[in-house]
């Protein structure tokens, strides 16, 4: 079965402490797989994927196939991180599989 | 700069009603999709099309249907609207081809009441 979970609803950070979403996945084949983030009244978009190995805004996440994970993660978090995160898994028919996503509460 | 556009960002229906939800895209892609986005559910995939008069059903496409008559453009239907309808619905498209450009594209979503 095709499965992205997200075990955490909230998530609530305080400024300058590290970040970690996590995201599991579940997925025979070689996975591809995103983050989305979604700010208040802001459309969602796509924050970053595991083939380009980036860092946007300070967030990177590193694929861990023995563990089937892809877990978010920030050294320093900033209030105008909080958003809704939904970490997504591309099959091989073009679909996005999305978790159900993580509000993240920053606090001041 | 892509962009997605849905024609409403609110709308309020009636039981019953037939209602329209339209997205346009204007980046040439090829997938469209449409999402539904309710809290503690996350994006559930409606329906999805990856060509012009072609549609694939998603993982919730009870209650609706879809219209893909140009490329650009990705109807999604509601032949009676139901009061467990109202969410926010967010449309998407992404392009065929290398992974480094196959991304989804988002719209701002219209957020559907029926009342």
């Amino acid at each position: 079965a095709q499965r992205v979970t997200q075990p955490e609803k909230l998530l609530s950070v305080f400024k300058g402490a590290p970040v970690e979403l996590k995201c599991n996945y579940s997925y025979s084949g070689s996975p591809e797989l995103f983050w989305y983030v979604q700010y208040s009244r802001q459309r969602l978009q796509l924050l970053l994927r595991h083939i380009s190995r980036e860092s946007i805004k300070g967030f990177t996440a590193d694929l861990n196939k023995g563990e089937t994970s892809f877990h978010l993660k920030k050294p320093f978090a900033q209030e105008e991180d909080s958003a809704m995160y939904y970490c997504a898994l591309r099959n091989r028919d073009d679909k996005i599989i999305f978790g159900k996503g993580t509000r993240l509460h920053i606090l001041p | 700069d892509v962009k997605v556009t849905q024609s409403s960002r609110y709308l309020v229906k009636r039981t019953g009603e037939k209602v329209f939800l339209e997205c346009v895209q204007d980046m040439d892609h090829e997938n469209m999709f449409w999402y539904r986005q309710d809290p503690g559910l996350g994006l559930r995939l409606i329906y999805f099309s990856y060509d012009v008069k072609m549609k694939e059903k998603g993982d919730i496409p009870e209650g609706y249907s879809v219209s893909r008559e140009k490329k650009e453009r990705f109807s999604l239907i509601l032949e009676s609207a139901s009061t467990n309808q109202t969410s926010m619905y967010l449309c998407a498209s992404s392009s065929t081809g290398t992974s480094l450009i196959d991304t989804q594209y988002f719209g701002p979503g219209t957020r559907l009441t029926v009342l």
